[in-house]
């Protein structure tokens, strides 16, 4: 079965800083994996995903990942951070003829002035 | 361009009651349907999925049921809420390569 975990519960960096959000997943064959953003009360927004090809994925608002295959990772980043990006971060993978996405259980990201 | 909708955006019911969440999706055909649930500090979990009219995949036992009877409609459903079906509902659709985009959510409160 597939599974996805996410070491930090909580993160908070200073506006500026760069960060590095941490994802680890289990998957048998070759994965589909995904960040998503979600503000407070709101639905998940696609930060990137990764199908196959470049190990490296640019996604919206500077955000970028890089699938990793031999630690089983996909870790988001992001140079330099702005408060605006203070939100709750899921990181998912897919897999399989029914496209299931299994989830994190999630890193808040709290952005400090 | 493909969009989704989901109604109503926020619902409290009563413990007994019956509950209806309806999700639509625009722009596209026999997508891949999805309800989740997220409850606070558990994640998304994953309710239902469709692969077609009429065919439902229940994941986790409860006490919900889903429906899909037209391609783009996936619906909620519930005879008798409980406390604990209290949360935040998300429909997704995916499509192959599309990945997966959500609806905006409802907020469920059991009282």
């Amino acid at each position: 079965a597939q599974s996805v975990t996410q070491p930090d519960i909580h993160i908070t960096v200073s506006e500026g800083a760069s960060l590095e959000l941490r994802c680890n997943y289990s998957y048998g064959a070759t994965p589909y994996l995904f960040w998503y953003v979600q503000s407070p009360g709101q639905g998940l927004q696609l930060l990137l995903k990764y199908f196959s090809g470049d190990t490296l994925v640019q996604g919206i608002k500077g955000f970028e990942a890089e699938f990793k295959r031999s630690q089983s990772s996909f870790n988001l980043r992001k140079p330099s951070v702005h408060w605006s990006d203070a939100a709750e971060y899921f990181c998912a993978v897919s897999g399989g003829s029914n496209y299931k996405l299994t989830f994190g259980k999630g890193t808040l990201l709290t952005v400090n002035p | 361009s493909q969009t989704i909708h989901q109604w109503p955006a926020t619902l409290v019911q009563p413990v007994g009651s019956p509950l209806s969440l309806e999700c639509t999706v625009e722009g596209t055909s026999n997508p891949n349907l999805y309800w989740y649930r997220q409850a606070a500090g558990r994640g998304l979990q994953l309710l239902f999925y469709s692969v077609g009219i009429g065919q439902i995949s229940s994941e986790v036992p409860q006490n919900l049921s889903a429906s899909r009877p037209q391609d783009r409609q996936f619906i909620l459903s519930s005879k008798k809420l409980l406390l604990s079906d209290s949360g935040f509902y998300l429909c997704a659709w995916s499509g192959f390569y599309y990945g997966y985009t959500f609806g905006s959510g409802t907020r469920l409160t059991v009282v």
